[in-house]
């Protein structure tokens, strides 16, 4: 929201494949972060990057990769070594006061099928 | 380990009464406390924030919350719910890093239903 894009909103993936999901920001923010949320567990940290070409691990990074070529772009691949890939994604980037403020896309919902 | 609790799941109100949300922390310094909203498959948005001074802060749509350092809780309320503020609510707690990283640390969520 705000200048925060993800795409697609919906997406659906064969069992075995990798998909990416796009989030693209025109903030000029530095701080990127891709978040998973399942019902009744709140948003997990996947991936964050504070700068172009480097990015952290987060809680449940496993299965997932990512890449920082530009400032603006910070795709997610969910790879087939994600066993449970369904889930609802979300993109932030960090603003405001000291940069503490989160800023959310739309999000992505991730079907397996 | 910091982490934010918010026990309940689900909570369900009479549209005009009034609202309270609960929300625990667990960090060792000051914390910087936030409450955001999502409406079904949208993204969150920015209810309000906590970082110093003031403890009774004030946000949009009528919302606040109050940071009681004794109780380690920042819980949200409103005085008259509407039935528009149906939706999830999440309570967050800023994290520095050694590396001067930063991230926010969320609870599980809350599920509010409104009456009519």
């Amino acid at each position: 929201d705000g200048g925060i894009t993800q795409s697609p909103k919906y997406l659906f993936r064969k069992e075995g494949q990798n998909v990416t999901l796009s989030c693209e920001q025109n903030l000029n923010h530095d701080a990127m972060y891709w978040y998973r949320q399942d019902p009744g567990q709140g948003l997990r940290l996947i991936y964050y990057s504070q700068i172009v070409n480097d990015f952290q691990k987060g809680d449940i990074a496993e299965g997932y990769s990512v890449s920082r070529e530009k400032k603006e772009s910070f795709p997610l691949t969910v790879t087939s070594a994600q066993k449970n890939p369904t889930a609802f994604y979300l993109c932030a980037i960090h603003g405001g006061s000291m940069n503490t403020e989160a800023f959310f896309g739309q999000g992505t919902r991730l079907t397996v099928v | 380990a910091q982490s934010v609790t918010q026990p309940d799941i689900h909570i369900t109100v009479s549209e005009g009464a009034s609202l309270e949300l609960r929300c625990n922390y667990s960090y060792g310094a000051t914390p910087y406390l936030f409450w955001y909203v999502q409406s079904p498959g949208q993204g969150l948005q920015l209810l309000l924030k906590y970082f110093s001074g003031d403890t009774l802060v004030q946000g949009i749509k009528g919302f606040e919350a109050e940071f009681k350092r004794s109780q380690s809780s920042f819980n949200l309320r409103k005085p008259s719910v509407h039935w528009s503020d149906a939706a999830e609510y999440f309570c967050a707690v800023f994290l520095w890093g050694v590396d001067s990283s930063y991230k926010l640390i969320f609870g599980s969520g809350t599920r509010l239903l409104v009456r009519p």
